[in-house]
């Protein structure tokens, strides 16, 4: 199974500040990369998809970028509502696997 | 959109199994892979397999293998999770989600609480 590592596990910030969340796979995923929001007690939300891709509806302050092992999402200027869980996900090859998220907070 | 809308929380004896629904509404079931996702208590996500309803086809986790059976109702647009031989650890959040092209979920469910607690 190809191994996902996310960094942080947690960040804190603060409103306006521009954060980086990183991912790497254990094995070359080319851009087989999605990237989620979770806000405890909700259903996750795609905010990126195939690394770099933002889905319809996200705010354009989302960000991702990355190929190969190395991943990004970046958020440009936080927004109160953007304090949540972060995970990222390959789908390169099944299992799809997941990372062990980033809790943003305050 | 599709909105996927999850059964409730369920309680069940070790050694017992459970069976989930997830029913899809505002767009196309049988189209797509349903994919089941569980969260433990401070643990990751963990993907556990995926069902294509319109052709039946199953892909499951080698650690689900035998223990979880993944079927669809396609004139319902009901999916469904069921998992046997239920041990505390499984205790967790299960999610149905939509993943399209094989690739990434762009809908979720709720989520399920399974707690498996003698």
């Amino acid at each position: 199974d190809i191994q996902m590592t996310q960094s942080p596990s947690s960040l804190s910030a603060s409103v306006g500040d521009r954060v980086t969340i990183t991912c790497r796979a254990s094995q070359r995923i080319s851009s087989y990369l999605n990237w989620y929001q979770h806000i405890p007690g909700k259903a996750p939300k795609l905010l990126i998809f195939d690394a770099s891709s933002l889905e319809s509806g996200v705010p354009s302050r989302f960000s991702g970028s990355g190929s190969g092992t190395v991943f990004t999402l970046t958020i440009s200027s936080l927004q109160s509502e953007d304090f949540a869980n972060y995970f990222c996900q390959q789908s390169y090859s099944l299992p799809h696997t997941f990372g062990q998220g980033t809790k943003l907070e305050i | 959109q599709v909105q996927l809308v999850q059964s409730g929380a369920e309680v069940k004896k070790p050694g017992s199994s459970v069976k989930v629904s997830c029913k899809a509404s505002g767009g196309t079931f049988s189209s797509y892979d349903i994919s089941w996702v569980r969260q433990a208590p401070g643990q990751g996500l963990e993907w556990m397999g995926r069902m294509t309803p319109v052709s039946g086809r199953k892909n499951y986790a080698q650690k689900f293998q035998g223990r979880v059976t993944m079927t669809a109702d396609r004139s319902t647009s009901i999916a469904y999770m069921e998992m046997s031989s239920l041990r505390s650890e499984d205790t967790a959040v299960y999610y149905c989600a939509r993943e399209i092209s094989s690739n990434w979920f762009d809908s979720w469910g709720q989520g399920t609480l399974v707690t498996v607690s003698s």
